[in-house]
């Protein structure tokens, strides 16, 4: 399997309820991303991690938690989420962090649909 | 927080039809400017890019133009087609954190 895959591709779940998005890559790639993507609004940088470390937190609510065990994998812990947190979740990624083309390139998963009820 | 422009915010073509989506930027680290494609459902996939050395770079019916001094570079999507639907979004490079800035992107509908 190649490119940057997601899991679930489609999540309902309530308020009190906890979750986990997967993405995993097979690029071979050192840095990773997650974007929330609402409707009408550009996409939103959430979190990035480099060689395993998050290196920026753009003012997320602590109710979303990453966790980025190796280069390869990377997940979004959800709980006690808010219907406003409804959007299309999107991971990332890229050869890592620096000059060139060929480092900040990045290469999208499909997503994973979230709806909160 | 470096800002990328992009314009318009949604644009309708006829088929046939030429579509331009453009960008401006205040900064960049280095010169090079990918265009997103995003159809619905879907996560954005890398179009077309260009980098520093030339002012325009064409791939089929998609050319980038860019513009050093006024800091804009543009899309042109020639002979636009229905498939061509779709939500368009630029990067530059950050000047100061390593990552692309994306844009706010661009809603294209081609109509037949």
């Amino acid at each position: 399997e190649t490119g940057v895959t997601q899991t679930p591709r489609h999540l309902v779940m309530g308020m009190t309820n906890k979750k986990s998005l997967k993405c995993e890559q097979h690029l071979g790639h050192n840095a990773m991303y997650w974007y929330k993507q609402s409707a009408k609004k550009p996409l939103e940088l959430m979190f990035v991690y480099n060689f395993k470390e998050q290196t920026e937190n753009n003012s997320v609510p602590s109710r979303f938690s990453p966790e980025c065990p190796n280069s390869s994998h990377l997940f979004l812990h959800l709980h006690t989420l808010q219907p406003e947190d409804s959007a299309l979740y999107l991971c990332a990624s890229s050869q890592d962090l620096g000059a060139g083309q060929g480092s900040v390139t990045q290469y999208f998963g499909p997503g994973t649909r979230l709806t909160v009820l | 927080q470096q800002q990328v422009k992009q314009s318009p915010q949604s644009l309708i073509v006829q088929k046939g039809g030429i579509s331009i989506i453009n960008c401006a930027y205040e900064n960049t680290a280095f010169d090079y400017f990918p265009w997103y494609q995003q159809f619905p459902g879907k996560g954005p996939a890398l179009l077309i890019a260009i980098r520093p050395d030339v002012s325009e770079k064409k791939e089929g019916r998609f050319t980038i133009s860019f513009n050093k001094s006024a800091k804009q570079f543009s899309l042109h999507i020639m002979d636009s087609q229905p498939g061509d639907s779709a939500t368009y979004f630029c990067a530059v490079p950050s000047y100061n954190t390593d990552k692309l800035i994306f844009g706010t992107g661009t809603r294209l509908q081609v109509f037949p």
